[in-house]
C-alpha cells in the first residue's frame, strides 16, 4: 500500500516570497490533515479536511496560510507571504473517515516538507 | 492549551533497560495515541487507547491510561538502539480535535 506522498521534500525561500506544498493521501482515506512542526516541538494541527470540506482550521494563520482539497483527494497548502517564523517541517497525514464520532483512527504521516525561510 | 504534556523531555538509557514516558492532559478525551518519530521513518503511529480502556499492549510496548488522573504512560521493555527516537502523545477530544505534545526524546545506548 502506497503511503502519504508529499512534495517537495525541501524548500528554501526568502521572506515575503510565496510557497506551496502538495500532498497525496493514502487511497480511500477521506480525512486529511496538515501539521506544522517547528524544530524541537510536536506537530501543530493547521487544518483538517473531511473529503473536500474543512473540519477544523482554528490554528491556521489565515492572513498568510491557505489550503484546499478541491476534489477530496490531493491537497495543497500555501504560504503567502512567508515569514522567518514559518521555517518548519510541514507534515501531511491522512486517516479513514470519521464516522459519527471522534476520530478513533490512526493517522498515517507523509515524510514532510522542510521549509527554510531566510 | 489542550495538548498533552510529555514527561520527561529527554531520557537516556542502556540497551536492554525499560523506558517509561508519561503524558498528562487537562480535559476529557475520547482517545489517546502514541507516535514515534525518527529521522529514518518519520512519524509513525504506535498505539491508540480509548477512554474506556485502561491498558493496551503491542509487542514490547505497553500503554496505560488513567482517566481519573488524566494521564497515560508508555512503557518500552527491553529497549534496543533502534528505539532511539522522539515519542509523542496525541490527545483526541470528542470534537475530533487532536493535539500533540512536545515529545520525549529517548536515547538508547548500545
Amino acid at each position: 500500500e502506497a503511503g502519504v506522498a508529499q512534495s517537495p521534500r525541501y524548500k528554501i525561500i526568502e521572506k515575503r516570497q510565496s510557497v506551496a506544498f502538495w500532498c497525496n493521501p493514502i487511497s480511500g482515506h477521506a480525512t486529511l490533515y496538515w501539521y506544522q512542526q517547528i524544530l524541537g516541538q510536536g506537530p501543530k494541527l493547521l487544518i483538517q479536511f473531511q473529503n473536500n470540506g474543512v473540519v477544523d482550521d482554528s490554528q491556521l494563520p489565515k492572513d498568510r496560510f491557505s489550503a484546499e482539497r478541491l476534489k477530496g483527494v490531493d491537497s495543497t497548502l500555501k504560504i503567502q507571504p512567508a515569514k522567518l517564523e514559518d521555517s518548519a517541517v510541514y507534515l501531511c497525514a491522512s486517516s479513514l473517515a470519521w464516522q459519527g464520532g471522534a476520530s478513533s483512527y490512526e493517522q498515517y504521516f507523509g515524510p514532510g516538507t522542510r521549509l527554510t525561510v531566510t | 492549551s489542550q495538548q498533552g504534556e510529555e514527561d520527561p523531555q529527554a531520557l537516556s538509557i542502556q540497551e536492554g533497560e525499560n523506558a517509561t514516558m508519561n503524558c498528562s492532559y487537562k480535559t476529557s478525551i475520547n482517545n489517546l495515541q502514541w507516535y514515534r518519530q525518527n529521522s529514518g521513518r518519520g512519524l509513525v503511529h504506535l498505539i491508540l487507547i480509548r477512554s474506556n480502556e485502561r491498558e493496551k499492549h503491542s509487542g514490547r510496548l505497553r500503554v496505560t491510561l488513567d482517566t481519573s488522573k488524566k494521564s497515560s504512560s508508555l512503557l518500552i521493555t527491553a529497549s534496543r538502539a533502534a528505539d532511539t527516537a522522539s515519542y509523542f502523545c496525541a490527545t483526541v477530544y470528542n470534537n475530533n480535535d487532536m493535539r500533540f505534545g512536545a515529545g520525549t526524546r529517548l536515547t538508547v545506548k548500545p
